[in-house]
């Protein structure tokens, strides 16, 4: 029930293409959802994060959809570009909970845009 | 302002040695949280601090212990290393608990031989 899926494990996608990743969770409990950017030797970084009550929300090129009914959510990446090639990973906590700011993390999806 | 610093960045250790990893959060920060991210099992929640107090733990053995001072900076202590420690650990803060966006640290790479 803790677990947050993530698909696909890689991608590769053509510079101003859309980069589409997918996440999937169990708990409906967890009230944040967060995407990191993760550039190799490099800590994540907060990309855009989303809470339950929100269907879209976009910053700039990138977008997060939010399906509560599906236990679902989306990264999308419109004009994918070379430097957007790094690992993305999604994540879920349960912040108004005992748990804080505890994230329960997706696997991860490497993302490699040609050009 | 400064980020999140760890140090060391990167060490080598043998098998049934102990470690201790350092964290000092942006300032103004009093939560921090320690992760542990492998190949195999990603990014794994460790522990919260706040306010010098262990908040909330993730499913570690008892060998991988933390703390956090006054001045709001961590560390994580590992004993009996084991080869399987191997990992990036990351040190993330944030204004508190269950506030904000967590930010990162770079990191320090352990190696267990």
């Amino acid at each position: 029930q803790q677990q947050v899926k993530q698909s696909p494990q890689s991608l590769i996608v053509q510079k101003g293409g859309i980069s589409i990743i997918n996440c999937a969770y169990e708990n409906t409990a967890f009230d944040y959802f967060p995407w990191y950017q993760q550039f190799p030797g490099k800590g994540p970084a907060l990309l855009i994060a989303i809470r339950p009550d929100v269907s879209e929300k976009k910053e700039g090129r990138f977008t997060i959809s939010f399906n509560k009914s599906a236990k679902q959510f989306s990264l999308h990446i419109m004009d994918s570009q070379p430097g957007d090639s790094a690992t993305y990973f999604c994540a879920a906590s349960m912040r108004a909970s005992q748990a804080g700011t505890a994230l329960i993390f997706g696997k991860g999806t490497t993302l490699s845009v040609s050009s | 302002k400064a980020g999140v610093t760890q140090t060391p960045r990167y060490l080598i250790k043998t098998r049934g040695q102990q470690v201790t990893l350092s964290c000092s959060p942006i300032s103004g920060h009093r939560s921090v949280s320690w992760y542990q991210q492998t190949p195999g099992q990603g990014l794994q929640f460790l522990f919260e601090y706040f306010s010098e107090t262990q908040r909330n733990k993730g499913n570690f053995p008892g060998r991988f212990s933390g703390r956090q001072f006054s001045n709001s900076r961590s560390e994580m202590n590992v004993s009996t290393l084991e080869l399987g420690d191997s990992a990036l650990y990351l040190c993330a803060s944030s204004l508190g608990r269950g506030a904000g966006e967590l930010f990162f640290g770079e990191g320090s790479r352990l190696t267990v031989l």
